[in-house]
């Protein structure tokens, strides 16, 4: 696509329900990250794929979170068992590849406001 | 620890005035530095951003950035703002291998006519 879209918009669930986002990257890019921004602060990352697998997920806050980007173009981000501290926006990049370098940038989504109640 | 500090929350200028928003760093690799900006609504857009070479460094919107190793500094400048650049401004350093960046806190930006 022409940018990168995040569904839905905005979630409102009770704690302790299941939420799952989704990521639908720029088409041709290899790497998706995910990125949590809770109000007021900076964006903070929770996980990147290469394709379909998933080098580094050393940012996420618990086992309750989880990605997957099984073919290696949409991604979900899945949070079982919400808690309250889990509302926050929750941020997909893509980019080229995984190389940072200096011909390409990492494109965001709008992201996806997630609250708990 | 790695951390990046943007002391300032709010900042007004006047339009027409110039702009500095600052931006601090703590990293243990060289670091690749980064700019963006977020308007209501939209997705973090880039700025600039500094790799190697130059220590100024031109970006989008008449922006730009000088990285001072010894100050462990990224400044953004402009020097004259428009009411258009109200927004949300990120400073964020990451590693060279992929794009796992450490933002700061943000700073907004209001603008006067």
């Amino acid at each position: 696509g022409a940018g990168v879209s995040q569904s839905p918009r905005y979630k409102v669930t009770k704690r302790g329900q299941d939420v799952t986002l989704r990521c639908d990257p720029i088409s041709s890019h290899a790497t998706l990250y995910w990125y949590q921004q809770a109000l007021g602060q900076g964006p903070e990352f929770l996980t990147y794929f290469n394709y379909e697998a998933q080098p580094d997920k050393s940012g996420l806050p618990s086992d309750r979170f989880s990605a997957e980007r099984p073919e290696g173009s949409i991604s979900t981000l899945t949070i079982q068992r919400t808690e309250q501290r889990d509302s926050a926006m929750y941020r997909c990049a893509s980019s080229f590849r995984d190389r940072v370098s200096t011909n390409e940038k990492l494109f965001f989504g709008s992201g996806t406001q997630l609250s708990v109640l | 620890a790695q951390s990046v500090t943007q002391p300032d929350i709010h900042i007004t200028v006047s339009e027409g005035a110039s702009l500095e928003l600052r931006c601090n760093y703590s990293y243990g690799a060289t670091p690749y530095l980064f700019w963006y900006v977020q308007s209501p609504g939209q997705g973090l857009q880039l700025l600039l951003k500094y790799f190697s070479g130059d220590t100024l460094v031109q970006g989008i919107k008449g922006f730009e950035a000088e990285f001072k190793r010894s100050q462990s500094s990224f400044n953004l400048r402009k020097p004259s703002v428009h009411w258009s650049d109200a927004a949300e401004y990120f400073c964020a350093v990451g590693p060279q291998s992929y794009n796992k960046l450490i933002f700061g806190a943000g700073t907004r930006l209001a603008v006067h006519p």
